[in-house]
């Protein structure tokens, strides 16, 4: 069974950082692009960015370019979001999700507060 | 950026009937389309990729079509655990963008 399980997540201050980690079982992890989706409060869902299978290849959001960086470690089945200079606009529920295109499973979120 | 639209942006229907969901993409981007339903508190689920293919698991009752910049979404006999808030995102081209989203309601 695929299971996605998110961790990292908590209140920050704006210009602070946070390291988001999505630990990967049931699949062969290091086969599979991965991709990070946020929804703000009230809001859509969001692309935020997707890592190739050996991680050579990223894309980000235009918005989170140059302030979180996504990595992953194929040994140990985890992908991760590093996430800095944190902006209120940043606040949400970050799901990571199996897939660079299209995702076909997603873990339940994690959540993430930007408030001084 | 591919700039997704869909409508209606939510939909009042009844147990039993047919719904159709409107996609529409500001550039075409082939049959690079997924659609995900979404319930508050609920992780997303993926319902279809390119454009028409089923998810494994996803029943029959959903159905994909479109190419292009018009995409559709059909859920027929609607049921009570298909009220939720419907997505269509495109992974044509970086970066990839979810639409605003559909919220179908329990008319």
């Amino acid at each position: 069974e695929v299971q996605l399980v998110e961790s990292g997540g908590g209140l920050v201050q704006p210009g602070g950082s946070l390291r988001l980690s999505c630990a990967a079982s049931g699949f062969t992890f290091s086969t599979i692009p991965m991709t990070w989706v946020r929804q703000a409060p009230g809001k859509g869902l969001e692309w935020v960015a997707c890592i190739s299978r050996d991680g050579s290849e990223r894309h980000y959001l235009d918005s989170v370019k140059g302030r979180f960086a996504i990595s992953r470690d194929n040994a140990k089945s985890s992908l991760f979001l590093e996430m800095n200079s944190l902006r209120a606009e940043d606040t949400g529920r970050y799901y990571c999700a199996r897939s660079g295109g299209a995702p076909n499973y997603w873990g339940q979120g994690v959540l993430v507060t930007v408030s001084s | 950026d591919v700039q997704l639209t869909q409508s209606p942006s939510s939909l009042s229907a009844s147990v039993g009937d047919t719904v159709t969901i409107s996609c529409r993409a500001s550039q075409g981007i082939d049959k690079s389309l997924g659609w995900y339903q979404h319930k508050p508190g609920k992780a997303p689920k993926s319902l279809i990729y390119l454009a028409s293919l089923l998810q494994n698991g996803v029943p029959s009752k959903f159905s994909g079509s479109g190419s292009g910049t018009d995409f559709t979404l059909t859920i027929s006999n609607l049921q009570p655990e298909d009220f939720a808030t419907y997505y269509c995102q495109q992974y044509y081209s970086y970066p990839f963008t979810f639409g605003p989203g559909t919220r179908l309601e329990i008319e």
